[in-house]
């Protein structure tokens, strides 16, 4: 069964204007974590934004904001004042503490696209 | 943050050879490594996990004989592909856990091709 989905393969948006990429987990562990990684062209991965699932508050990184809803298992992250510089792929990621030894499981993916 | 260093950042090797991939953790040390492989467009699919003296973890159908990983120290993690085929041509990433720590620190990535 898919741990992490991510359901939007593309999006795109306009220069300056927010956007919301989902992500949705699944897991029976107590105690996890959920990541936000950005990937350009380049390759490498850049953490972006952190939420562990015993925080009470939405986790917030300048313009990277995570909605964390738990009851409904989604984690999905809102770049406010969008830049050209963040057309990328988007991973959402889990890590289960006591399930799966702490690896690190991502999602499928969203390809941003920024437009001027 | 932390550093996590992978070299080669790409290497094109022929058909039948082997080819070896280093993952250092430059100023930490990391009890845990992992390895990724990632086609392009898709998402990074875990290969292994490697934690330093003792054998890795595959992930199931990852080829332990084909995809070798020794882990000698706790800042070095090397991915070995044996008897590479192009089909094995991709892009190879690892990461490493910090314990006590939350993030995953990633290394810049390898970029295998086999002619």
């Amino acid at each position: 069964a898919q741990k992490i989905t991510q359901t939007q393969p593309g999006m795109f948006v306009q220069e300056k204007e927010a956007v919301t990429l989902d992500c949705t987990y699944d897991t029976s562990d107590p105690s996890y974590g959920l990541f936000w990684y950005k990937q350009p062209s380049s390759g490498e991965m850049i953490f972006l934004i952190y939420q562990g699932s015993y925080d009470q508050q939405n986790a917030t990184e300048g313009r990277y904001s995570l909605n964390f809803q738990k009851a409904r298992k989604s984690a999905n992250l809102v770049i406010s004042a969008s830049q050209l510089g963040d057309s990328a792929m988007y991973f959402c990621a889990m890590r289960e503490v006591y399930n799966q030894g702490g690896k690190l499981i991502f999602g499928q993916g969203t390809e941003l696209s920024v437009k001027p | 943050g932390a550093v996590v260093s992978q070299h080669p950042s790409w290497v094109i090797c022929k058909s039948g050879t082997s080819v070896k991939i280093e993952c250092r953790s430059l100023d930490f040390q990391a009890t845990t490594m992992f390895w990724y492989r990632q086609f392009p467009k898709q998402s990074l699919m875990l290969m292994a996990t490697s934690n330093e003296g003792s054998k890795a973890t595959y992930e199931q159908g990852v080829e332990k004989d084909k995809f070798l990983i020794n882990h000698a120290s706790l800042t070095l993690s090397t991915l070995t592909v044996t008897s590479a085929h192009p089909e094995d041509s991709s892009f190879y990433i690892c990461s490493a856990a910090v314990q006590e720590n939350t993030e995953a620190f990633f290394g810049q990535g390898t970029r295998l091709t086999v002619v």
